[in-house]
């Protein structure tokens, strides 16, 4: 089975904290994808990754950036975090872009 | 600007009953479309994807009908279970593309 994971199911932090969320999946994908996901908007992609070192935007990039440096490993980062950011971040792998596999999910609250 | 608008936000249907969601699009790149569906506290998982070249899909209980002159598709949950409740999303994929565009959600409740 695949498995994708999230470093946190709950995070906590105060605006203008610097915040990194993590997810790393185990079944060699090449695509990763980061989406938030708010009641009535559905799932918004922020960024995503075809490879390592690559990035791509997604629909909202803005406030957030992203790392790869490794194939299995994709980090979500807030820079300077905001209360418009307060939102469940899901991660998700995928070997085509097809089929997508997404892990449990992040609830961040920005205080 | 959402690419594929998705209807109703929400569906209350009672054990048995036939919940049907919509979804619509413009875009005629779309080669691939999936529904996920997502459970409280899970992420999404895919549930039924189909391409354009059928009008029709079944997998189980779960039916998508395609319509491309209308570009329009819709997930049809046949003989609906309390065990189904859950939000549904459906999506499209361009021809050639790593991503997905998702629908708004539909939160499907199916009472006893």
């Amino acid at each position: 089975d695949v498995k994708v994971t999230q470093s946190s199911r709950y995070l906590v932090k105060r605006t203008g904290e610097k915040v990194f969320l993590e997810c790393v999946q185990d079944m060699d994908h090449e695509n990763m994808f980061w989406y938030r996901q708010d009641p009535g908007l559905g799932l918004r992609l922020i960024y995503f990754s075809y490879d390592v070192k690559m990035k791509e935007k997604g629909d909202i990039p803005e406030g957030y950036s992203v790392s790869r440096e490794k194939k299995e490993r994709f980090s979500l980062i807030l820079e300077s975090a905001s209360t418009n950011q307060t939102s469940m971040y899901l991660c998700a792998s995928s070997p085509t872009g097809r089929e997508q596999f997404f892990g449990p999910g992040t609830r961040l609250t920005v205080l | 600007q959402q690419q594929v608008k998705q209807s109703p936000q929400s569906l209350i249907v009672q054990k048995g009953g036939i919940p049907i969601i919509n979804c619509a699009y413009e875009n005629t790149a779309f080669d691939y479309f999936p529904w996920y569906q997502q459970f409280p506290g899970k992420g999404p998982a895919l549930l039924i994807a189909i391409r354009p070249d059928v009008s029709e899909k079944k997998e189980g209980r779960f039916t998508i009908s395609f319509n491309k002159s209308a570009k329009q598709f819709s997930l049809h949950i046949m003989d609906s279970q309390p065990g189904d409740s859950a939000t549904y999303f459906c999506a499209a994929k361009v021809t050639g593309a790593n991503n997905l565009f998702f629908g708004t959600g539909t939160r499907l409740t199916v009472i006893p």
